[in-house]
């Protein structure tokens, strides 16, 4: 069963900085997901990444993963109020095509 | 409706109860899940139906039993729980997780969130 862990848990930053969000799993997976919640809203899907070297951009959002090192990150470019939510990053729960294991998220709260 | 509902959005009961909360997809999925979000532990997968095949975390306590009647439909019937049950339940779907163009990406309802009295 993947093991998904996610740094850091807290993020605290100013309008206008960049700042990268990790996300390290336990076993072989070659698709990675992140995900966004904002309060008292249910999971909103933002990326899949489904190779090694896989790279996605939304926006001031961009995802990337190395399956080799076993590590996903979110890089927030010139970030904005409006990207204040946790962010989940998640793999397969057992490797195959199910479920999925979530990390506990990073709380991130961008201030004017 | 569009996406993944589900109902009732809130919902109060005391430990001798039993209930059930009901999920709908209007995306063609083929596959469905339980997750429950509670504030002390993160996400947790409680339940899979793939084509009708159910797939469960073997942690899930027995008070709670899923049912997929249909891919569009899904219940999670809940009976005796306990306080600590009370969380966020999140319905998902997914395409046919088998096949490559899915990429199993799953898109999630806006939950149930429950408490046990």
């Amino acid at each position: 069963e993947l093991k998904v862990e996610q740094n850091p848990l807290f993020l605290s930053m100013q309008e206008g900085k960049n700042y990268t969000i990790y996300c390290n799993y336990s076993t072989t997976s070659d698709r990675l997901y992140w995900y966004r919640q904002d309060p008292g809203k249910s999971l909103e899907s933002l990326f899949v990444l489904l190779s090694n070297g896989a790279v996605k951009q939304e926006g001031r959002l961009m995802a990337s993963l190395d399956t080799k090192a076993r590590l996903s990150t979110l890089h927030i470019t010139a970030a904005v109020h409006d990207l204040s939510a946790t962010y989940f990053c998640a793999g397969p729960w057992r490797g195959g095509a199910d479920g999925l294991t979530f990390g506990k998220g990073t709380h991130l709260i961008i201030q004017p | 409706e569009t996406g993944v509902t589900q109902t009732p959005r809130h919902l109060v009961m005391g430990m001798t109860n039993k209930k059930s909360l009901k999920c709908e997809q209007h995306l063609g999925h083929n596959a469905m899940y339980w997750y429950k979000q509670s504030a002390k532990k993160p996400l947790e997968l409680m339940f899979v139906y793939n084509f009708k095949e159910q797939t469960e975390n073997n942690s899930v306590p027995s008070r709670f039993s899923p049912e997929c009647p249909n891919s569009s439909h899904l219940f999670l019937h809940l009976h005796t729980l306990q306080p600590e049950d009370s969380a966020l339940y999140l319905c998902a779907s997914s395409q046919d997780p088998g096949t490559p163009s899915s990429y199993n990406e799953q898109f999630f309802g806006p939950g149930t969130r429950l408490t046990v009295l």
